[in-house]
């Protein structure tokens, strides 16, 4: 099953608004990814926070991160209409002994009005 | 450079038809990954291939096959396509370590009739 699980699974706010997103996950973690995709195209890479780090920023991006509860929120401020597009965790399984098992979640999509 | 590059970018295919998808990454990368991404389901991993020459199952590998021909290339084949295999596929590739991004392909969006 999916290691993520993003929360909401759908966001409607106003452009300069403020847009919240959570991450859920189940195991251990040596990190934890943000990608964003547009409709219609590949994820982009937006943010890697590690499991030692409780915050990070990067722009209008806010991610933190919450080991004991096993979750991550992504913050985006002042939100334009183009960050309109849906936004994935994703972690990597430090327990797979070295395998590679980059893993996502549902994912959010975000809508912002003009 | 490219980045990831995955062939085609549409395909319709009849039932009980075989097709491979390719994907080449240029950036050296060791890890390389196959998703499949349906409506409200998100990223499915399909297979994935730390380094050339090794092969593992993600979670949804009934169905396909795969080969890493060499560091640059992972290709996903489908024996014998479903109407359940009708979804977009992409490709992706990173370092071995997990510590740093994954680079995505831009898709290919397969359907079966």
């Amino acid at each position: 099953s999916q290691q993520g699980e993003e929360d909401p699974q759908a966001l409607s706010i106003q452009e300069g608004e403020n847009a919240t997103m959570n991450c859920s996950y189940k195991t251990s973690i040596n990190n934890l990814q943000w990608y964003r995709q547009n409709s219609g195209r590949g994820l982009v890479h937006l943010i890697l926070i590690r499991s030692n780090e409780r915050e990070k920023h990067s722009g209008r991006l806010r991610v933190t991160l919450d080991t004991s509860k096993k979750s991550s929120s992504l913050l985006i401020t002042a939100s334009r209409a183009a960050d309109t597009a849906s936004y994935f965790c994703a972690t990597v399984d430090p327990t797979q002994g070295g395998s590679e098992k980059l893993v996502f979640g549902k994912g959010t999509k975000l809508t912002v009005n003009p | 450079n490219a980045g990831v590059t995955q062939t085609p970018k549409f395909q319709v295919l009849k039932t009980g038809q075989s097709m491979t998808l390719q994907c080449a990454q240029d950036m050296n990368h060791n890890s390389m990954y196959w998703y499949r991404q349906d409506p409200g389901m998100g990223l499915r991993l399909i297979y994935y291939s730390a380094s050339e020459g090794t092969t593992d199952k993600g979670e949804v590998p009934n169905g396909y096959n795969v080969s890493r021909l060499n560091k640059r290339e992972f290709s996903l084949r489908l024996e014998s396509a479903a109407p359940s295999q009708t979804s977009v596929y992409f490709c992706a590739s990173s370092f071995l370590d997990g510590n740093t991004e994954a680079f995505f392909g831009q898709g290919t969006r397969l359907t079966v009739v």
